[in-house]
């Protein structure tokens, strides 16, 4: 069955440092992968997808996630944190049933 | 295009009244989800119509829980009655199809029950 990990409830860095959100996927068949971010008060919405065409994608923001088949990842990360990032983020995969891990909680510290 | 749009964005209730949210997809989008999210159980799977039909409503928490899609512009969901443990964050997205294409979800609307 498939599942999605999601490392870190909860990750704390410093302004201008690099942001790494760990997210693992469990599936015979690599799916297509999703990474979210919930801003307070708000639905979620897309950051970024990988559709097979480029293991490195580029999202809005400045977030950029690696899809690495053999260690069944897909990553987020953006080179320096700013204020404005602190937020839910959100790690899904899908073969047809659309599955969630349970989000991380980024905190920016000044 | 508006995004999903969901009414009411607060509801405040009693235990036993009936609560009603709504929601409406994005024009064109044949997939519609409601999705539950409190802080314990983190962002649950209620149920999705295709092309207005009910396809999985395995989530739906029990018989009190119920939900509709009578045209592709508009979705209900229900609940009757009421308990303090239905308090959550309820959320309606829609997408064009999977399982490639994102969700886009509404704002929420945030349940109180008292």
């Amino acid at each position: 069955a498939q599942s999605v990990t999601q490392l870190g409830s909860h990750v704390s860095v410093s302004e201008g440092a690099l942001v790494l959100l760990r997210c693992n996927y469990s599936s015979s068949v690599p799916p297509y992968l999703f990474w979210y971010v919930q801003y307070p008060n708000q639905g979620l919405q897309l950051l970024l997808k990988y559709t097979s065409a480029a293991t490195l994608v580029k999202g809005i923001n400045g977030f950029e996630a690696e899809f690495k088949k053999s260690e069944t990842s897909f990553h987020l990360t953006k080179p320096s944190a700013h204020m404005s990032d602190a937020a839910e983020y959100f790690c899904a995969a899908s073969l047809g049933q659309l599955i969630w891990g349970a989000g991380t909680k980024l905190i920016i510290k000044p | 295009d508006a995004g999903v749009i969901q009414s009411p964005r607060h509801e405040v209730t009693e235990m036993g009244q009936e609560v009603t949210l709504r929601c409406k997809p994005i024009s064109g989008h044949d997939y519609l989800f409601w999705y539950r999210q409190t802080m314990m159980r983190g962002l649950e799977l209620l149920i999705y119509f295709n092309n207005n039909v009910p396809i999985d409503d395995s989530g739906m928490p029990e018989d009190r829980f119920s939900a509709k899609m009578p045209n592709a512009s508009f979705s209900t969901l229900k609940i009757q009655p009421s308990e303090p443990r239905d308090s959550a964050v309820y959320f309606c997205a829609s997408t064009a199809g999977l399982p490639d294409s994102p969700l886009h979800f509404g704002n929420g609307t945030r349940l109180t029950v008292t």
